[in-house]
């Protein structure tokens, strides 16, 4: 089942922070993220696992919180490189090993 | 090294035509995804391989939708009898080994365009 993101957009000004939330109905072993910009491919942030540490990727953190079935994204001091389309991808350890469902996804727009 | 890449990139076809969409993952990747991407949504998974094995299909939409990957290297996304509700864009992905803790690459995709 797809996972729920939220918000589905948000503006920031340059320097800000913003936290993009992903949450699913069923037990999550993964959660991926990614960030879409405008004609291209998703570009892989970081993976967090079931029982792992938060991961970080420059000024970008993420936590997963394995009981409340959800992973939140941390865009700290925010560059106007962090514009584009955030997606969530999570595996489910009783689903098809591998397989990922994404979610809708959340449009940030970092304004100088 | 070389990302995932897709052929053609941009495929415009006639409904009632077939059409076949190739991946080329990176080099010594197990792993194998295809996802379809509509505008301003997330990749929706239609099958995976590891190795030559379709370890999953659950996601293609209909028999019209099959997938290949004979010698578990490149992969073929065949579309039978398109149908306009198939415009998207295909995108494809690999991982290094298997599993869901493995992170996925995903190539340029193919825009489809059935008229």
């Amino acid at each position: 089942q797809q996972p729920v993101q939220s918000p589905q957009a948000v503006i920031l000004r340059e320097g800000e922070d913003a936290v993009i939330n992903c949450s699913s109905s069923k037990a999550l072993y993964s959660v991926h993220w990614y960030r879409q910009k405008h004609g291209e491919a998703p570009v892989f942030l970081m993976i967090l696992l079931k029982g792992g540490e938060q991961m970080r990727h420059e000024k970008i953190s993420a936590s997963f919180n394995e009981k409340k079935q959800q992973s939140s994204l941390y865009l700290t001091a925010s560059q106007l490189s962090y514009s584009g389309t955030y997606f969530c991808g999570t595996g489910q350890p009783y689903d098809s090993w591998g397989k990922l469902q994404f979610g809708a996804g959340t449009q940030v727009v970092v304004t100088p | 090294g070389a990302g995932v890449s897709q052929s053609p990139r941009y495929k415009v076809t006639k409904r009632g035509q077939d059409v076949a969409l190739r991946c080329d993952p990176i080099s010594g990747h197990v792993s194998l995804y295809w996802y379809r991407q509509a505008l301003g949504q997330g990749p929706e998974f239609l099958t995976y391989f590891n190795y030559e094995a379709q370890q999953d299909k659950s996601g293609l939409p209909n028999d019209r939708f099959s997938a290949e990957r004979p010698e578990g290297s490149i992969s073929t996304l065949t579309i039978q009898r398109t149908e306009q509700r198939d415009s998207a864009m295909y995108r494809c992905a690999s991982s290094l080994g298997w599993g869901s803790q493995e992170t996925q690459y995903f190539g340029p995709g193919t825009r489809l365009l059935v008229l």
